[in-house]
């Protein structure tokens, strides 16, 4: 069973499209985060979400909508979509301990966005 | 604002033979965590290590050590003995303590890109 499970994992699509990503996560943890991972490797936080609620809104363009219909799940929608836009977004998950920067992520596999 | 820097990019190794990643990290905060994740070439990010910085003591699992030098701002990892398993991009992370839920703000350094040759 996968713990945070991202589709798709492929996406290529063109320039002004509009595309969403899905993440679940079956390990009843209370928040879910959003990375980006550039073509340099370097992975930046985008946002994160508690119980449906966002915590974390790293100053990412409003083309990018997360939204959580519970706590499992957390999709990424993206208007617009620009070059500059393709990377690797990863989903994650962490059960809150009190202090929130002990926390251990458990991330998905990654979703790769090409735009052409 | 916290800061992670891993100065080696990429990093080569003949199996067998031992590296060791440096990670030098920035803070203003007393209490933080340090983190290691991998990266293999499937892409997916797997937990490696946490540390707390009250903690010093050196740890080892299996292959794997670190060594977290507070006086330094280091936390550098070895892998003892590398496999070509091994070959995989490493991420050290800091994340700051912070109250309330979901405010983990976990800022990674670029990376270690280490090759294990047969």
């Amino acid at each position: 069973d996968t713990a945070v499970s991202q589709t798709p994992k492929y996406l290529v699509t063109q320039m002004g499209n509009d595309k969403s990503i899905k993440c679940e996560q079956n390990l009843g943890h209370d928040t879910m985060y959003w990375y980006k991972q550039d073509s340099k490797k370097f992975l930046k936080i985008m946002f994160s979400y508690n119980n449906k609620e966002l915590i974390i809104n790293e100053t990412v363009p409003n083309r990018f909508s997360p939204k959580s219909p519970d706590k499992a799940h957390l999709n990424l929608h993206i208007n617009s979509l620009e070059l500059g836009d393709s990377a690797v977004y990863f989903c994650a998950s962490s059960q809150e301990t009190g202090l929130s920067g002990a926390n251990v992520l458990t991330f998905g596999a990654g979703s790769r966005l090409t735009v052409l | 604002a916290q800061k992670v820097t891993q100065a080696q990019t990429e990093i080569s190794v003949v199996e067998k033979e031992d590296v060791t990643l440096d990670c030098v990290y920035e803070t203003r905060d007393t209490t933080y965590y340090l983190f290691w994740y991998k990266q293999p070439p499937s892409g997916e990010l797997v937990f490696l290590i946490r540390r707390n910085s009250f903690d010093e003591q050196n740890e080892i699992s299996g292959r794997y050590s670190w060594n977290f030098q507070k006086s330094t701002s280091s936390f550098n990892f070895t892998i003892t003995a590398s496999q070509v398993v091994d070959s995989a991009v490493y991420f050290c992370a800091l994340s700051e303590a912070r109250s309330g839920v979901g405010n983990n703000r976990l800022a990674f350094g670029k990376g270690n890109q280490v090759v294990v040759i047969p």
